[in-house]
């Protein structure tokens, strides 16, 4: 099976600020991975998939990258409502799996 | 505009069968191109992938849960359902459904797959 990480765990930052997420894969996965954002008590949303294709609707501050075993979400400008948990999810292979997921909070 | 929504009971005993179901509206379940999900999330920690069906009942589990899960469609009811058997306090959860999307991609042998839409989810306690 694959796994997934992620790094940081979880970070604070600032309104404005541009903010870094990094996920990794335990093999290559070519180019199969999606982003979600979790706020709290609320169901995850798609951002992100096939690495790098931003989902109808969402903001264009977010962006993806990478392929093989590296990737990473972006966000350009840090906005308020930004302010959740982070997964990625590979879709090269079943058992889906996602990352344990970062927590972008307030500095 | 697709919806889905989870349901059943909040409370399950331990060691028997939790039962959910997840009803589509807005929407065929029969449509081609999606296969239909549950994944969960216990409380404060991450989601995981619990299994999937198509509408056709080909179905792909989690090895993890393998033994204990089935998913099941009811296309005439436009739902789909989980059992998860013989449960204990860590299958405690929120549980989602949701609509996995595939994306073919010319020259590409694998089509790109997603969650991309989500029930609210429904918090499974299991307790006696």
């Amino acid at each position: 099976d694959i796994q997934m990480t992620q790094s940081p765990s979880s970070l604070s930052a600032s309104v404005g600020d541009r903010v870094t997420i990094t996920c990794r894969a335990s093999q290559s996965i070519s180019s199969y991975l999606n982003w979600y954002q979790q706020k709290p008590g609320k169901a995850p949303k798609l951002l992100i998939y096939a690495a790098s294709s931003l989902q109808s609707g969402v903001p264009s501050r977010f962006s993806g990258s990478g392929s093989g075993t590296d990737f990473t979400l972006t966000i350009s400008s840090l906005q308020p409502e930004d302010f959740a948990t982070y997964y990625c999810q590979q879709s090269y292979s079943t058992p889906r799996a996602f990352g344990p997921g970062t927590k972008v909070d307030i500095k | 505009q697709l919806q889905l929504q989870e349901s059943g009971p909040g409370l399950v005993k331990p060691s028997e069968t939790l039962s959910l179901t997840c009803t589509v509206s807005g929407g065929s379940i029969s449509s081609s191109s999606y296969y239909w999900g549950w994944i969960r999330q216990p409380p404060g920690k991450g989601l995981e992938w619990i299994g999937s069906i198509y509408y056709s009942g080909s179905t792909y589990y989690n090895p993890s849960l393998k033994s204990r899960v089935t998913i099941s469609v009811d296309t005439s009811k436009n739902q789909f359902s989980l059992k998860l058997s013989s449960v204990t306090a860590a299958d405690t959860a929120v549980y989602y459904c949701a609509r996995e999307d595939e994306m073919a991609v010319a020259g590409k042998s694998m089509s790109y797959w997603y969650f991309d839409l989500w029930g609210r989810g429904t918090l499974v306690t299991v307790s006696s």
